[in-house]
């Protein structure tokens, strides 16, 4: 069955520095997702992305979070200079047009020193 | 706005007893709803989904969940409680337009005792 890959599975970076999580969607799903898990809550939104822009974006996507579709496979999360809060379980999900659900990856835990 | 709460951070039943997972959404427009499974170390598997026509939905490894709109409830219940049933449980809210964000509840991690 086909499934959403993401990669690295465990990030450790410095606070202050960027870091690019990676995700390979399934291939013939249109939309795509980040959602996040810190430690103990809830999964949050994070933003969605379609056609090329981002359709839907939550209060927690600030102007230190991108998303990009840099080619046909990728889809990317870059946070720009890291904070110690940004500590969490990232997902990525991806889904058929006009279709639920939203098929999920294994996550990429980030951990900020 | 929409909303989950899950009843229970954590619910234990003995191996083969029934699994109620309670689910209790908030939502001003009709609801999807969804319930998702995560194993330790993994991803979030989608168990079912209800979107509209029945609303006793079946899902993978013998779940399965009743939408009632009186109740606004969504639980998860499962007739005999295997070892392998151990895990942390989801409930998510989507609206009806297409391919929205899910709105997730706080899960309940589900232990089954031998």
């Amino acid at each position: 069955e086909p499934e959403v890959t993401q990669t690295p599975s465990h990030q450790v970076t410095q606070m202050g520095q960027e870091v690019i999580l990676r995700c390979v969607p399934i291939s013939n799903h249109l939309y795509f997702y980040w959602y996040r898990q810190i430690l103990g809550q809830k999964v949050e939104f994070l933003v969605s992305f379609y056609n090329n822009e981002i359709s839907e974006k939550s209060e927690i996507f600030d102007d230190q979070f991108s998303v990009e579709r840099p080619d046909g496979s990728n889809f990317t999360l870059k946070i720009r200079s890291t904070k110690l809060e940004d500590s969490a379980m990232y997902f990525c999900a991806s889904g058929e047009a006009g279709y639920q659900p939203q098929h999920f990856g294994d996550g990429t835990r980030l951990s900020i020193l | 706005a929409q909303s989950v709460t899950q009843l229970g951070s954590h619910v234990s039943v003995s191996e083969g007893a029934l699994v109620l997972l309670r689910c209790n959404y908030s939502s001003s427009v009709p609801p999807y709803l969804f319930w998702y499974v995560q194993y330790p170390n993994q991803g979030l598997q989608l168990l079912l989904k209800y979107t509209t026509g029945a609303t006793l939905v079946k899902g993978i490894n013998g779940f399965e969940a009743e939408f009632k709109k009186s109740e606004t409830s969504f639980h998860l219940t499962k007739p005999s409680a295997h070892m392998s049933d151990a895990a942390e449980y989801f409930c998510a809210v989507s609206d009806q337009r297409r391919n929205t964000p899910l709105v997730f509840g706080k899960g309940t991690r589900l232990s089954v005792i031998a």
